[in-house]
């Protein structure tokens, strides 16, 4: 089955540096890759995702991008904020498995001010 | 907000025990995916309803079951609970035809 692997574990980066979360997956037949923001106490909530028809993905202050090769995709948090400090997950999945989302074991971003 | 509701948000029971946990979509919702998620852990997928029906299990034992409701409710059970157990169950909901999944807060099951 597919497996998610997510780098770094922990980030802690300064209020207004960008913030980089990297992922890479098995299968080959995956073509979903959605973005989880996960406060504590709370359920994962989508920020961002992307099909494998497409290289990146820019939403304001977060981008994707995707390198269907090399099966790896990264998230990339522009000016970061306090309130961006949460734990974040990267998921994979394929149509034909009834999108069913595999993910990352998580990174927690902490951002000083 | 997701629109997806989840009850109740804590429980503890004991080892052995059965447990319902519940799940209450958004309208038009007809598919819903539970997952496991473990301290420290990403969630782990536990089966997907689609109109009522089962159509997808991770590899999680029979003793975890489901149910599917018109009214885009549906019910985790877990029968014999185990130490392992312990986590938190989180629900999660589309349409057929989407691929974006919403979450609801969770149900953290304390298993002593």
């Amino acid at each position: 089955g597919e497996n998610v692997e997510q780098h770094p574990s922990t980030l802690s980066v300064q209020e207004g540096d960008s913030a980089v979360i990297k992922c890479t997956y098995s299968d080959s037949a995956s073509n979903y890759f959605p973005w989880y923001k996960q406060e504590l106490g709370k359920g994962p909530q989508l920020i961002i995702d992307i099909r494998s028809n497409v290289g990146e993905k820019k939403d304001q202050r977060i981008a994707v991008t995707l390198n269907k090769t090399a099966k790896h995709f990264s998230l990339h948090i522009t000016e970061t904020q306090p309130e961006d400090s949460a734990v974040y997950f990267c998921a994979a999945s394929k149509n034909n498995a009834g999108n069913m989302l595999t993910f990352g074991g998580g990174t927690r971003l902490m951002v000083k001010p | 907000e997701t629109g997806v509701t989840q009850s109740p948000t804590h429980l503890i029971k004991t080892r052995g025990q059965q447990v319902t946990l519940r799940c209450s979509s958004q309208s038009g919702h007809n598919t819903v995916s539970w997952y496991q998620q473990a301290l420290g852990q990403g969630p782990q997928f536990i089966f997907q309803y689609y109109r009522e029906e089962e159509n997808g299990r991770g590899n999680f034992p029979p003793r975890f079951s489901g149910l599917q409701f018109p009214n885009y409710s549906s019910e985790l059970n877990v029968n014999a609970l185990e130490l392992d157990d312990s986590a938190l169950y989180l629900c999660a909901s589309r349409t057929g035809l989407q691929e974006t999944q919403y979450f609801g807060p969770g149900t953290r099951l304390l298993v002593l």
